[in-house]
């Protein structure tokens, strides 16, 4: 089983629609959880990092998190094509808590 | 202020040459990591320096691969006799401190022939 998991996607939704991104880690100990934006051909750019459990909302994005469930979700409200990206996922080890364990990121496609 | 700066941002080698890459981090950041991107795969962890305490290695790939930090600025991440399994994209990060938000520089794209 993979620490941290994504659905590859594609995920296609409609310019203005909610896009739900999903993320379940194995660690239990995690206490740290990140998602990053990815554009073709660049780096990662941090976007939501949440350490409790519930919901963070910056702007658009809304991060949840369930530790229970070992669950790690990213809304993003009225979605834009220039939202257009891998979201990777990211959580902190136990073991090594700075080491931060990356699933492979879903691509989400926003249509015009 | 100025993010991560890597250098250079492409590198062509040869199979069997030795290649530095370097890394600054953002000013004030104690602790600075290295990751391997391959094309279409996630982020692989290599290395974790913090302040001046010993660095985890745990994620070199091999005893070709080391790195090297001054203090709390600059970090080079050496490569010798390169393999063309070392292609990928080499990602420097920075946090304030350990378990903090990390932040990426540009990337070192390396191609090995």
């Amino acid at each position: 089983q993979k620490e941290v998991e994504q659905n590859s996607g594609p995920l296609s939704v409609p310019e203005g629609a909610i896009a739900s991104l999903n993320c379940t880690y194995s660690d239990r100990g995690s206490q740290s959880f990140f998602w990053y934006r990815q554009y073709s051909g660049k780096s990662p750019e941090l976007i939501m990092s949440i350490y409790s459990n519930g919901d963070k909302e910056d702007g658009r994005f809304t991060a949840q998190l369930n530790k229970a469930s070992q669950y790690v979700s990213l809304l993003i409200r009225d979605s834009q094509p220039s939202d257009s990206a891998t979201y990777l996922c990211a959580v902190n080890g136990m073991d090594s808590s700075y080491k931060l364990i990356f699933g492979s990121g879903t691509r989400l496609l926003v249509r015009p | 202020g100025a993010g991560v700066s890597q250098s250079p941002s492409n590198k062509v080698t040869e199979k069997g040459k030795d290649v530095e890459l370097r890394c600054d981090p953002i000013s004030g950041h104690t602790a600075l990591y290295w990751y391997r991107q391959r094309l279409g795969q996630g982020l692989e962890f290599l290395i974790y320096f913090q302040g001046n305490s010993a660095p985890d290695k745990s994620g070199l790939p091999s005893d070709r691969f080391s790195a090297e930090r001054t203090g709390e600025s600059v970090s080079t991440l050496t490569i010798q006799r390169t393999q063309q399994e070392d292609s990928a994209v080499y990602l420097c990060a920075s946090s304030l401190e350990a378990e903090l938000e990390q932040f990426f520089g540009p990337g070192t794209r390396l191609t090995v022939l």
